[in-house]
């Protein structure tokens, strides 16, 4: 069963820069499109980035230039290298995969992380 | 940027309701919709993909139809356990964009 656990969030000063980490279990990262969604009370959900099998990388024009996805396939791990944060950016973030491999439907979640940007 | 606008924002219903939410689309995108269910706390839940399919799991009185612009999600017999939140969301171009949800609580 695919599971996938996200670490690294916390209280970060504005303008200061922050990693986040998801571990996945029982698939490979690199054989599926990888995503980073948040959450606020205010927004609701918003798509952040994503990281696609072929090493393509998107993000929202709301983070483009501060933020960077990656992936290491030797920790089977995804990352989320936020930069230059503001408090617009305080949310729960989530890691999401999709559903089959390329597509762009998320199947299974994270727990989710908070940062805090103050 | 395709913008999604879920009605009603909340509604409330008894146990056995038929419950129908709307999704419209500002652009057409196909079948390319998906419905979530997030309950408080959790992270949201896959429901429905490209617009009609049932994901493995998911009891069967949830469904949805539309195609091009309009959506739905529909309960067929609500449950104690579907008082909830759901969002559409878009998977047929990048941005990737949810709607703004539709609570479901116990009237």
């Amino acid at each position: 069963e695919a599971q996938l656990v996200e670490s690294g969030g916390g209280l970060i000063q504005p303008g200061g820069s922050l990693t986040l980490s998801c571990a996945a279990s029982g698939f490979t990262v690199s054989g599926h499109y990888m995503n980073w969604v948040r959450q606020t009370p205010g927004r609701g959900l918003e798509w952040v980035s994503i990281i696609e099998t072929g090493g393509d990388t998107y993000y929202a024009d709301s983070v483009k230039g501060r933020f960077t996805i990656s992936r290491d396939n030797s920790r089977n791990t995804l990352f989320l290298h936020m930069n230059s944060l503001t408090a617009e950016d305080t949310a729960i973030y989530y890691c999401a995969r999709d559903r089959r491999g390329s597509d762009h439907e998320f199947a299974y979640w994270g727990q989710g992380t908070l940062v805090t940007v103050s | 940027d395709t913008q999604l606008t879920q009605s009603p924002s909340s509604l409330s219903a008894s146990i056995g309701d038929r419950v129908t939410i709307t999704c419209r689309a500002s652009q057409r995108m196909n079948s390319f919709l998906n419905w979530y269910q997030q309950k408080p706390g959790k992270a949201p839940k896959l429901l429905i993909y490209a617009a009609s399919s049932l994901q493995s799991g998911v009891p069967s009185r949830f469904s949805g139809s539309g195609s091009g612009t309009d959506f739905t999600l529909t309960i067929s017999s609500l449950q104690p356990e579907d008082f909830a939140t759901y969002f559409c969301q878009q998977s047929a171009s990048l941005p990737l964009t949810f709607g703004g949800g539709t609570k479901v609580d116990m009237k």
